[in-house]
């Protein structure tokens, strides 16, 4: 069984400073089913990036994904207010979710 | 614009069934897979399996083989999902969630809280 590990588990950050939440697999995994979601407290999660690196409709340019094999990131540049949240990634192939990571307000 | 409406809370007794709906509009309901994902509370994202609503055909996670059922009506554009003899620990909120090209979850619904206790 193949597993993706978030870390860190908690990132503590200010508006403005730059997030990098990191989503390794055990094994290789295909980046074309890498994907990124973004979920606040009472909401669904959002898609923010498919295929590793791509971003998903009306996403703002300072999220980027990338990576490939097992390891795979996704940065914020400069975080916004409404940025807080916790983040997911997952694998289609693989049906896995990572088990997140929290970006909250330091 | 794409909407996945899903029906209200639920509480159950153990031992119980649910059926959980996903009502979809704005786009061809047959041509995307719907998939259901579940979070219990303060925990992360489970993924339990995907219909194909052109076909009917389905494909569980191994955990939920034996007591989930996901079904679709096409006349309604309605996804659903029944989850049987449920326990303690199925409390949680249930998504339906549509699937585009790589694998990606472009529209989910809003959510459906499924308390199970006695």
């Amino acid at each position: 069984e193949i597993v993706l590990t978030q870390s860190p588990g908690t990132l503590s950050l200010s508006p403005g400073d730059r997030a990098i939440l990191s989503c390794r697999a055990s094994q290789s995994v295909s980046s074309y089913y890498l994907a990124w979601y973004q979920q606040k407290p009472g909401q669904a999660p959002r898609l923010l990036i498919y295929g590793a690196s791509s971003r998903a409709t009306g996403i703002p340019d300072r999220f980027s994904g990338s990576g490939s094999g097992t390891d795979f990131t996704l940065t914020i540049s400069r975080l916004e207010p409404e940025d807080f949240a916790v983040y997911y990634c997952h694998q289609y192939g693989i049906r896995t979710f990572g088990q997140g990571t929290k970006v909250e307000i330091k | 614009q794409v909407q996945l409406v899903q029906s209200g809370a639920e509480v159950k007794k153990p031992g119980a069934s649910v059926k959980v709906s996903c009502k979809a509009s704005g786009y061809t309901f047959t041509g995307y897979y719907m998939h259901w994902i579940r979070q219990a509370p303060g925990q992360g994202l489970e993924w339990m399996g995907w219909i194909n609503p052109n076909t009917g055909d389905t494909n569980y996670a191994q955990k939920f083989q034996g007591w989930v059922t996901m079904t679709r009506d096409t006349s309604i554009t309605t996804a659903y999902m029944e989850l049987s003899r449920l326990k303690s620990d199925d409390t949680a909120v249930y998504y339906c969630a549509r699937v585009r090209e790589l694998g990606a979850f472009d529209y989910w619904g809003q959510g459906t809280l499924v308390t199970v206790s006695s």
